[in-house]
């Protein structure tokens, strides 16, 4: 089947810190994959994509590159501040053409950092 | 302003008491779907549509009810609520399967309660 994996939170770190969530997942064919996040009492909203393998997303100073050969796509921030504490999910969809009709998420990292 | 908009916001109920959750967007997407958030089981999905009178089940559709008679609006409707549907609910819209499934937005969020 299809399925995202992520790390189990929460991710604890000062400002500044270096960032790394892990992402992988099991799918048919050469599916799309994303990161969304969440902020304290919003809604998700799509933070980067890749749509192939070796294609890097980056978006607001964080960034993940699309492993085909580790199934991974690792979301990396080089120095956090507090306002990115928030949740981060990982999520698949197999791409056009393949009739597959949904998007699949992880269960979600929470991110704190603190000042 | 390219938004989906959800209503209530926070709603408490008593358990069988009817109830209605709207969803609108106004980016004209064909593609909308609901979500439940939970504690350690981050994002499900419980209906989505395709287009307009086109609507299928996702991964926990049991005890809900949704319909599309126009484009724009998705409504989800709980006949009978019971407590184990207390949970946060998102809907979401996406340009569709011709590429844009996997950029989904999503309004902020209703809050439900059932006692």
């Amino acid at each position: 089947g299809n399925s995202v994996t992520q790390m189990e939170g929460p991710v604890t770190l000062s400002e500044e810190a270096f960032l790394t969530i892990n992402c992988t997942y099991t799918a048919t064919g050469y599916p799309s994959l994303f990161w969304y996040v969440q902020y304290p009492g919003e809604g998700l909203q799509l933070l980067l994509k890749a749509t192939k393998a070796d294609d890097k997303g980056s978006n607001k100073g964080f960034e993940a590159t699309y492993r085909k050969e580790t199934t991974s796509f690792h979301l990396e921030k080089g120095s956090v501040q507090v306002s990115d504490s928030a949740v981060y999910f990982c999520a698949l969809w197999r791409g056009p053409g393949t009739g597959f009709q949904k998007l699949v998420f992880g269960t979600g990292t929470r991110l704190l950092v603190s000042p | 302003e390219a938004q989906v908009t959800q209503n209530p916001r926070y709603l408490i109920t008593v358990t069988g008491k009817k109830l209605t959750v709207t969803c609108s967007q106004n980016m004209n997407h064909e593609y909308m779907s609901w979500y439940r958030q939970d504690p350690g089981l981050g994002l499900r999905q419980i209906y989505y549509s395709m287009n307009v009178e086109v609507t299928d089940k996702g991964d926990v559709p049991e005890g809900y009810k949704v319909s599309r008679k126009e484009k724009r609006n998705f409504p989800l409707i709980l006949e009978s609520p019971s407590p184990n549907q207390t949970s946060l609910y998102f809907c979401a819209s996406s340009y569709g399967l011709a590429g844009g499934l996997g950029e989904q937005f999503f309004g902020p969020g209703t809050r439900l309660t059932v006692l």
